[in-house]
């Protein structure tokens, strides 16, 4: 059963415009959530994180936002730029475990 | 680079055997973690070991084992195989065990570059 679902598998953005990546879970004990980035060949690797008690984080280019309400969260690439052009996957956890669950992943292409 | 270990990059098998993948965790990290990611699908969380000791267990076959050794290096065990197992396996570590607070540094795992395994 995949509690953590990233529907849509690849996403093509233009250079310098947002890029909006989405995310929904169904288990109501999650409470933190991370983002990861992954280039081919190599390890996914930490971007952002958010914990249930906020609804938005924002770190330099990347926010993200949480409705708990609607199981879902976004992040978002402003502007987005061709570095980023990788497979974004979202992760959740509940309590002070270090299970993660994570999504499919959604690659994402930014063009120059 | 994470920092993270894993040796083979890759390895070419067949049904039925048995293969070894290993895990150096970054230097100081206590905690080991294994995922499976399969084709198009999500990284599946295996096992997780603490200093030592099985911290938490996820979807992880009876025919695979793993453990983490007095130096923190990890081993994941798979025998049996099946043409379903052939994914990228993947190791992270981190400092702590669990999540305390917002304190990046107790929960942020790092990941290794996968090891990549072909069931023939």
């Amino acid at each position: 059963d995949q509690q953590v679902k990233q529907n849509s598998p690849s996403l093509s953005v233009q250079e310098g415009r947002i890029s909006i990546l989405n995310c929904d879970y169904t288990n109501s004990m999650f409470d933190y959530f991370l983002w990861y980035k992954k280039y081919p060949a190599e390890g996914p690797t930490f971007l952002i994180s958010i914990s249930s008690i906020k609804d938005k984080n924002e770190d330099g280019r990347f926010t993200v936002f949480l409705n708990k309400s609607a199981k879902h969260l976004s992040l978002h690439i402003v502007p987005s730029q061709p570095g980023d052009s990788a497979v974004y996957f979202c992760a959740a956890s509940r309590g002070n475990f270090n299970k993660f669950y994570f999504g499919s992943g959604t690659k994402l292409n930014v063009k120059p | 680079d994470s920092g993270v270990t894993q040796t083979p990059k890759h390895l070419i098998t067949a049904t039925g055997q048995r293969v070894t993948l290993r895990c150096s965790p970054r230097s100081g990290d206590l905690s080991v973690y294994w995922y499976q990611q399969s084709l198009d699908q999500g990284l599946q969380f295996l096992i997780q070991y603490y200093n030592g000791e099985e911290r938490a267990k996820g979807n992880i076959l009876e025919r695979f084992s793993a453990q983490q050794f007095p130096d923190l290096h990890s081993e994941l065990n798979l025998s049996s195989l099946e043409l379903g197992d052939s994914a990228l396996y993947f190791c992270a570590s981190s400092v702590g065990y669990g999540r305390t607070g917002e304190d990046r540094v107790s929960y942020e795992q790092y990941f290794g570059p996968g090891t990549r395994l072909t069931v023939t």
